[in-house]
């Protein structure tokens, strides 16, 4: 059974960093892009980075590009997201998504985590 | 980058009933057009990818359309478990976008 399991959230004051964890099983870990998506509270879902297999390749959304680092260790079957510079927006529960087939241009989404969040504020 | 404008943003309907929820996309995207399912304090899950394709396991009381710009997703005969919100995303090019949502409720 596939499974990712996020850590790593709570309450942080804006300009802080933070770094989450996302731990997966039950699938070939190192032959899958992995990704983050958030979701504010009460709002819509919004894509956050991606990396592919062998972390060589990472992409980010405009909104977190230059303060957040997408990251993996395929030895642990881990996924990170190193957070700085931290906002008051960036507030939100964090998921950590798998990428449905190994092709490396996969950006549909087929296993999620249930999501850590993050609390940006003073 | 490419924007993603799902309508409409809530919706009411009874069990039984067939609803339809747009998504457009703001430059064409093929057929690299997804949608997911979210119920309260879950995480979202996939119904359908590639504007058409139905994931292993979700009903065929859920359909998928469209290709280009105009795409929709259609939900006959409703189910109770089927109110809950909607998302599109486009998978076409980096930066991926997902639609703002539809909620459908109970009437």
């Amino acid at each position: 059974e596939v499974q990712l399991v996020e850590s790593g959230g709570g309450l942080i004051q804006p300009g802080g960093s933070l770094r989450l964890s996302c731990a997966g099983s039950g699938f070939s870990f190192n032959n899958y892009v992995l990704n983050w998506v958030r979701q504010a509270p009460g709002k819509g879902l919004e894509w956050v980075a991606s990396i592919g297999d062998s972390g060589g390749t990472t992409y980010y959304g405009n909104s977190v590009k230059g303060r957040f680092a997408i990251s993996r260790d395929n030895s642990k079957n881990t996924l990170f997201l190193q957070m700085d510079s931290l906002r008051a927006e960036d507030t939100a529960l964090y998921f950590c998504a798998k990428s449905r087939s190994t092709n490396q241009a996969d950006k549909n989404f087929d296993y999620w985590g249930q999501g850590t969040l993050v609390t940006v504020s003073s | 980058d490419i924007q993603v404008t799902q309508s409409p943003s809530s919706l009411s309907a009874s069990v039984g009933d067939s609803v339809t929820i747009t998504c457009r996309a703001s430059q064409s995207i093929r057929t690299n057009l997804n949608w997911y399912q979210q119920k309260p304090g879950k995480a979202p899950n996939l119904l359908i990818s590639d504007a058409s394709s139905l994931v292993g396991g979700v009903p065929s009381r859920f359909s998928g359309s469209g290709s280009g710009t105009d795409f929709t997703l259609t939900i006959s005969s409703l189910q109770p478990e089927d109110f809950a919100t909607y998302y599109c995303q486009h998978s076409y090019i980096m930066p991926i976008t997902f639609g703002q949502g539809t909620r459908l409720e109970i009437k």
